[in-house]
Parts: C-alpha cells; structure tokens; sequence
C-alpha cells in the first residue's frame, strides 16, 4: 500500500508568481485535503476535495485553487504569490468525505514553499 | 468549531507514561475527539479518536472524561521516537458536510534519554 506523496518537496519562488503544487493520495482514498503550515503554527485547513469537486473550503483567499483528478490525485495552485505564502504545504487523503466524524486523514510530508 | 486547549510543551524521560491533557470545554454531544502528532520534518500522523468510552490502540491510550469536557492521551512507555507536536482535535460531525481537522497549536514533547 502506497502513502500519500507530494511533489515537490522543496520550492523557490518570487512574489507574484504562480505555483502548482502536487499530491497522489493513498490508495482507494477518495479525498483529498490541503493545508497550510507556517512555521511555529498547527496546520491551517485550506479546502477539500471529494471525487473531483470542492466540498469545503477554509479562509483562504480565490488565488488558492484546487482540481482533484479521476484517480484522486490533486494539485493546490496559488497565484500571485505572497511573501507570507511561505509555509509547508500538506496533501491529506482519506476514505469518504468526512461526515462520520470517525474518518481518519493521511499526510504526506508535505512542501516546503519558500517566496522571496 | 469548538476549542481544544493544550499546555504548550511537556517534557518525560524515555520508557516512563506520559500523560498529555486536552481541554475543550465548549464540545458537543456529537464531537469526536481525535489526536493526531507531527514529528520533526514529517507531516502529521493519526494517533486515536475516541467519543465517549476510553480507547486504546497500539499507539496509545485515550481517556475521555465523564463528562467530556477534557480527554487525555496516554503514551505508556515514551520512547525518543515519540518526540513530536502532538495535537487535540475535536471532529464537528452536526451541521458540516466535510471533514476538515482544526489544529491548535499542540503540545510539544520532549523525551529525555
């Protein structure tokens, strides 16, 4: 059995510019959840993914987008950077789109985006 | 959501118990509670859940308290590899469609050789 992957693990960009970020979920998982975590702080719940449409979304601006794929795997892309989008970037898959309350979220190691 | 809050950090020494203590007074009768930790360089990782009853896993032990308003995670015998940011998590189920965590800040534990 796979683990959630992301690509990739490190990244330098400069204000203003765009980037993609990208996840492959754990096998059979069909959601996908993205966070962001500044340095010193818990991760920050971005949005959500259940079979290809946003089902939720956290206080995150528009330039913070989303797709997820027919094979649940995901990419979070933001625009026109911002020096304080510098964070770890972490990819969460699970099984079901979380309304049990029991359902349990798989992490990769995240990306480390880094904006100058 | 409601609010979990934790001590910032605690310290044990290597294969003594460690008791981590969450309050979270505001919970609802439907609010699970989760525990999740995060070590150096790795991103977070499931450690239990539980809603009423004490739970216990390979990984640790929960104890929730009668009237649910605090819940403890209990390492048995810590070891080095269990140093990390360990964090208190309430799962709203009433009123969301979707499963997103809410992570405080955590506790962080030291583990002393």
């Amino acid at each position: 059995e796979t683990g959630v992957t992301q690509s990739p693990t490190h990244l330098i960009k400069t204000r203003g510019q765009q980037v993609t970020l990208r996840c492959s979920s754990q096998s059979g998982h069909n959601t996908v959840s993205w966070y962001q975590q500044a340095l010193g702080q818990g991760p920050q719940f971005i949005f959500q993914y259940y079979r290809e449409e946003e089902n939720g979304r956290g206080n995150f601006p528009p330039r913070f987008s989303g797709l997820q794929f027919p094979n649940y795997s995901s990419e979070l892309n933001v625009n026109a950077l911002e020096l304080d989008d510098s964070a770890l970037y972490l990819c969460a898959s699970s099984l079901g789109r979380g309304r049990s309350g029991t359902d349990t979220q798989y992490f990769g190691p995240g990306t480390r985006l880094t904006v100058l | 959501d409601a609010k979990t809050t934790q001590p910032n950090s605690m310290e044990s020494n290597e294969e003594e118990p460690v008791h981590l203590p969450c309050n979270h007074s505001t919970i609802s009768g439907t609010d699970y509670i989760h525990w999740y930790r995060q070590l150096p360089s790795q991103g977070p990782e499931y450690v239990i859940h539980g809603l009423t009853s004490n739970v216990n896993n390979r990984m640790a032990s929960l104890a929730i308290a009668e009237d649910r308003k605090s819940s403890t995670l209990i390492l048995h015998r810590a070891t080095l590899r269990d140093a990390a940011v360990y964090y208190c998590i309430l799962r709203a189920v009433r009123g969301t469609s979707y499963g997103k965590l809410t992570f405080g800040q955590g506790t962080i534990l030291t583990v002393h050789p």
